[in-house]
């Protein structure tokens, strides 16, 4: 069965520092994977995908994402930190091969990036 | 503005009363879905259209109804609410069925069943 695995709830990183929010998946075939974040009393925004080709991501905001199929691992990345991070972000999966037209959703990480 | 409009933004009933949130988005997209949002649950696909009449269920779709009537909407119709059904609600839609191209989100829909 496809899942997604976002192991931990929250994630405290000092401003200016490197931050990384980690995904794990498990799907049968070969994924699409998404990074969305999500601010206070608003819907999930699009941040970047890995389709295919290059494993490493650039996406909005600064942020990126390395693709590692042997670890079936999708982390997200940001090289420093600003206190504006600060929400709540969900890895996604869509399994190609599956057949479904549905996306899974982890079940989110809080990134709280202290000044 | 490209966006997708979710209506209301709260909500709180009572059991059993029937109710209706709606979904518009103004992108031509054909693929369109139904989230709800849980405290350590994630987002759990409620419904989903891939086009006009074509609906079909997602991981949690159990006491809801969905309709696709024409390609800029799709309501999500509880029939009969519980108060299990209290959560935050999202419509997403996207502009291909295959998936490849991101998901564009409402604000969300917070009911409350009582």
């Amino acid at each position: 069965a496809q899942s997604v695995a976002q192991p931990e709830d929250q994630v405290n990183v000092a401003e200016g520092n490197p931050l990384t929010v980690k995904c794990t998946y498990s799907v049968s075939g070969n994924p699409y994977l998404f990074w969305y974040v999500q601010y206070p009393n608003r819907g999930l925004q699009f941040l970047l995908k890995y389709i295919t080709g290059d494993n490493l991501v650039k996406g909005s905001y600064g942020f990126e994402a390395e693709f590692n199929k042997s670890q079936t691992s999708f982390h997200l990345k940001k090289p420093s930190a600003l206190v504006s991070d600060s929400a709540l972000y969900f890895c996604a999966v869509r399994d190609r091969s599956s057949g479904t037209y549905k996306y899974i959703f982890g079940t989110g990480t809080r990134l709280k990036v202290l000044a | 503005e490209a966006q997708v409009t979710q209506n209301p933004r709260y909500l709180i009933t009572v059991t059993g009363k029937k109710l209706t949130v709606t979904c518009s988005q103004n992108m031509n997209h054909e693929y369109m879905s139904w989230y709800r949002q849980d405290p350590g649950l994630g987002l759990r696909q409620i419904y989903y259209s891939m086009n006009v009449e074509v609906t079909d269920k997602g991981d949690v779709p159990e006491g809801y109804k969905v309709s696709r009537k024409e390609k800029r909407n799709f309501p999500l119709i509880l029939e009969s609410p519980s108060p299990n059904q209290t959560s935050l609600y999202f419509c997403a839609s996207s502009w291909d069925r295959e998936l490849n191209s991101p998901l564009h989100f409402g604000n969300g829909t917070r009911l409350t069943v009582t």
